[in-house]
């Protein structure tokens, strides 16, 4: 069974810094791995999919990577802004020989919180 | 840009009553899903729906549970005989090409199970 960690829970950084998020997955064999990031009382907001094909996106100040063989992704944010502040979620898609129709599965998330 | 909408935002219903959660799609996505949160916990699967069928579920959407595509636009949820345990926020979400395109979210509905 896929099981998604995420690391760390929290994270609480001035306003500026660069950060990494990391998300790890038991089950090497994912069809794609998306990000998400999700504000209070509202629903998830897709910032990144990448393909399992793929190394990395980019998009804006977001850079995902994704080491399929050693199960593992990572979320880089460039010049936090007090705006990032969210909750980041990790989720991938198992590959079920070729045919995938939404099951995701997601880890806990990762708390930020860039301060002024 | 167009979004998901979920209606009501919040239901609060008694234990044992049948409760019905609304959505409406991007119009031209062909994917649909109910996915719910558990307080403190993780996002969780419950079933995606394609070509006005069931194409995957997961174990938690039992027989309590049903999903409709009533007309071109709504997607629907039926949860008979609620518990309290179903007490969540319950997320619609749907994508113009399954998991190769990305998933668009509604902001949910709060279900309270009293």
């Amino acid at each position: 069974k896929q099981e998604v960690t995420q690391i760390p829970a929290a994270l609480s950084v001035p306003e500026g810094e660069n950060l990494v998020l990391n998300c790890s997955f038991t089950d090497s064999a994912i069809y794609n791995l998306q990000w998400f990031r999700q504000d209070p009382g509202k629903g998830l907001t897709s910032l990144l999919l990448i393909q399992s094909s793929q190394r990395e996106q980019t998009s804006g100040r977001l850079n995902a990577s994704l080491d399929k063989s050693s199960g593992r992704s990572t979320l880089y944010i460039a010049a936090s802004q007090p705006g990032d502040s969210a909750t980041y979620l990790c989720a991938v898609t198992i590959n079920a020989g070729g045919t995938s129709y939404g099951k995701l599965t997601f880890g806990q998330g990762t708390i930020l919180t860039v301060h002024p | 840009e167009p979004e998901v909408t979920q209606t009501p935002s919040h239901q609060v219903t008694q234990m044992g009553q049948e409760v019905i959660l609304r959505c409406v799609p991007i119009s031209n996505h062909l994917y649909f899903y109910w996915y719910r949160q558990i307080l403190g916990q993780k996002v969780e699967f419950l079933v995606s729906f394609y070509n006005n069928e069931i194409s995957e579920k997961s174990e938690i959407f039992d027989d309590q549970f049903s999903v409709e595509r009533p007309d071109g636009s709504n997607f629907t949820l039926k949860i008979r005989s609620t518990k309290l345990e179903d007490s969540a926020m319950y997320f619609c979400a749907s994508s113009v090409q399954g998991v190769s395109s990305p998933l668009h979210f509604g902001n949910g509905t709060r279900l309270t199970v009293t």
